[in-house]
């Protein structure tokens, strides 16, 4: 069966700096990778997701993910964070359901807290 | 705009009491789901449905009811028997239910005991 692990609750960053926040899953077949953020009492926004083809996948607010099938991870990256980053941020992997439905399954998320 | 609608976005409930949490979209997509959102646990699926008047159990439909009687709403039933309701709640959609497809969300509901 298909699951996630992000392996941080939280990451604080300074503002300007590099981040990246790791996300490892398991499956035995081939996998359709998302990352969706979250605001503070918001629903979940899709940031950017892979289906096939090239393995770094450039996303919405500048952020880009590397699928890596040999390491069985998908992290997400971004260069340079502002303020406004500061969120939680969910990786999820998609898994069959009966009668060819399919669903995600989410990580636990990661909080990221960018500072000044 | 087309989107998701959540309604409410705070309610309280009172031990023993049934509430229910409205959701309506306009996108025209056939897959409708929802979601329960608990701190540092991720999203976990109640209940999903591809098509009108058809729905399945997703992980923890204990204590949960839904009905999808028009394409565009897909309300969510807590009743009494869920001994922990006090959570996030989401609502869902995507175009069908194909694996590569995109869900999009509600803005979600919280949902508080008392």
């Amino acid at each position: 069966a298909q699951s996630v692990t992000q392996l941080d609750s939280q990451v604080p960053v300074f503002e300007e700096a590099p981040v990246e926040l790791r996300c490892n899953y398991s499956s035995s077949v081939s996998v359709y990778l998302f990352w969706y953020v979250q605001y503070p009492n918001q629903g979940l926004q899709l940031l950017l997701k892979y289906l096939s083809g090239s393995t770094l996948v450039k996303g919405i607010n500048g952020f880009e993910a590397e699928f890596n099938k040999s390491q069985t991870s998908f992290h997400l990256r971004k260069p340079s964070v502002h303020i406004s980053d500061t969120a939680e941020y969910f990786c999820a992997v998609t898994r069959a359901l009966s009668g060819g439905y399919n669903k995600l399954i989410f990580g636990a998320g990661t909080r990221l807290a960018v500072h000044p | 705009d087309g989107g998701i609608t959540q309604s409410p976005k705070y309610l309280f409930r009172k031990e023993g009491q049934n509430v229910t949490l409205s959701c309506e979209q306009n996108l025209n997509h056939d897959a409708m789901y929802w979601y329960r959102q608990d701190p540092g646990q991720g999203l976990r699926l109640i209940y999903y449905s591809q098509i009108v008047n058809d729905f399945q159990k997703g992980d923890i439909a204990e204590g949960y009811s839904v009905s999808r009687e028009k394409k565009e709403s897909f309300p969510l039933t807590v009743t009494s028997a869920q001994k922990n309701p006090t959570a996030f709640y989401l609502c869902a959609s995507s175009i069908n239910g194909g694996r590569g497809n995109t869900i999009y969300f509600g803005e979600g509901s919280w949902l508080t005991v008392v």
